[in-house]
């Protein structure tokens, strides 16, 4: 029961562009989420992060919003650089639930010159 | 800057053995965990811990044993290796009072 969901496996943007990634949940009890990026052979290093009172938020280029009601996040990174290039996971936490992270199956971007 | 070490990058073991794989964090950190990267499964929780000698089991514990003697080390091990085990296997840490983890490099295990 995979209870966060990413459904692009991949993302093909060109450099300059925006590249939205997508998520989606089905824990109503989720009240916390986070994106890491992965590159190959390192472990995933923290992005940003969001709490469930909030619906956005910023930081440099990298901005994560949260739609409640329809159980979905995403993350939008303006303008993107080839060094974004990575796999980036969406992984979410209850309250109460001794901070585990829930993660989704991640989506590989691509950003081209 | 926090530092999450992992004793192997690269581990080769034959079915059957007993393998040990240690996680070390430098930030003192009450809570430590291991996941396991597959292909389009993402990372999955196998156990974790939130002080010495304390362990809960995650998603997916069976074949897997954990053990925290020391507050900075957490070791993960697989009683009986079996193929389906080849994995990359992640430690990561985090603060009791924060949701961040920080990861260690990896260990990509094979087991033939």
């Amino acid at each position: 029961d995979q209870q966060v969901k990413q459904n692009s496996p991949s993302l093909s943007v060109q450099e300059g562009r925006i590249s939205i990634l997508n998520c989606d949940y089905t824990n109503s009890m989720f009240d916390y989420f986070l994106w890491y990026k992965k590159y190959p052979a390192e472990g995933p290093t923290f992005l940003i992060s969001i709490s469930s009172i909030k619906d956005k938020n910023e930081d440099g280029r990298f901005t994560v919003f949260l739609n409640k009601s329809a159980k979905h996040l995403s993350l939008h990174i303006v303008p993107s650089q080839p060094g974004d290039s990575a796999v980036y996971f969406c992984a979410a936490s209850a309250a109460g639930g001794g901070n585990k992270l829930t993660f989704g199956t991640g989506t590989q971007l691509k950003v081209e010159l | 800057d926090v530092k999450v070490t992992q004793s192997s990058r690269y581990l080769v073991k034959r079915t059957g053995e007993k393998v040990f794989l240690e996680c070390v964090q430098d930030m003192d950190h009450e809570n430590m965990f291991w996941y396991r990267q597959d292909p389009g499964l993402g990372l999955r929780l196998i156990y974790f811990s939130y002080d010495v000698k304390m362990k809960e089991k995650g998603d997916i514990p069976e074949g897997y044993s954990v053990s925290r003697e020391k507050k900075e080390r957490f070791s993960l091990i697989l009683e009986s290796a079996s193929t389906n085990q080849t994995s990359m296997y992640l430690c990561a840490s985090s603060r009791q009072d924060i949701y961040e983890q920080y990861f260690g490099p990896g260990t990509r295990l094979t087991v033939t």
